[in-house]
């Protein structure tokens, strides 16, 4: 089963409005971090948060962690329709000598103008 | 700035063919990434380089294999194509070994390989 799950699987709003995206992980973690895939495109990295932090801002993007719930969420304020992408997360732990990086199956974000 | 380049972008292949995906980053990173991406599921690792000359497993590399032929080039080879192998592949690179976990990884735009 994955690691991390992104919750919903789906979002559509207004250019302007809010986006909340979620995502909830099993094991214990050193950071977390989220990443954009425009459609056709590779994945983008968008803001690492380790473990030992609650929250961190990049622009428009606000993320938190609750380790104590296992769970992260994305903010983007003030939508563009330019911010139409799937978003993942990724939760980095020590497995088999590495650091995994494990992705759950992302939330696919629609802004319409 | 490139980044990582990968080739080809599309290719359709029969069952039982073989073929070679090509990766290149040009930002002197030591890790370079293998991932194949589904349908309803998150990347997964398939093989993965800490250095030049030294590859590892991920979570699915059976059916393939890798080459890391410099600190550029990291290659991943389908020895005999099985439908099941219809994905999207993605080749990443990051800064640091496998055992830094605080650098993001860099990404492709991915090859997208049909079997028949």
């Amino acid at each position: 089963s994955q690691q991390g799950e992104e919750d919903p699987q789906a979002l559509s709003i207004q250019e302007g409005e809010n986006a909340t995206m979620n995502c909830s992980y099993k094991t214990s973690i050193n950071n977390l971090q989220w990443y954009r895939q425009n459609s056709g495109r590779g994945l983008v990295h968008l803001i690492l948060i380790r473990s030992n932090e609650r929250e961190k801002h990049s622009g428009r993007l606000r993320v938190t962690l609750d380790t104590s719930k296992k769970s992260s969420s994305l903010l983007i304020t003030a939508s563009r329709a330019a911010d139409t992408a799937s978003y993942f997360c990724a939760t980095v732990l020590f497995s088999g000598g590495y650091n995994k990086l494990i992705f759950g199956a992302g939330t696919r974000l629609a802004v319409h103008p | 700035n490139a980044g990582v380049t990968q080739t080809p972008k599309f290719q359709v292949l029969k069952t039982g063919q073989s073929m070679t995906l090509q990766c290149a980053q040009d930002m002197n990173h030591n890790s370079m990434y293998w991932y194949r991406q589904d349908p309803g599921m998150g990347l997964r690792l398939i093989y993965y380089s800490a250095s030049e000359g030294t590859t590892d497993k991920g979570e699915v590399p059976n059916g393939y294999n890798v080459s890391r032929l410099n600190k550029r080039e990291f290659s991943l080879r389908l020895e005999s194509a099985a439908p099941s192998q219809t994905s999207v592949y993605f080749c990443a690179s990051k800064w640091g070994g496998p055992i830094n976990s605080n650098q993001p990884q860099h990404f492709g735009d991915g090859t997208r390989l049909s079997i028949l």
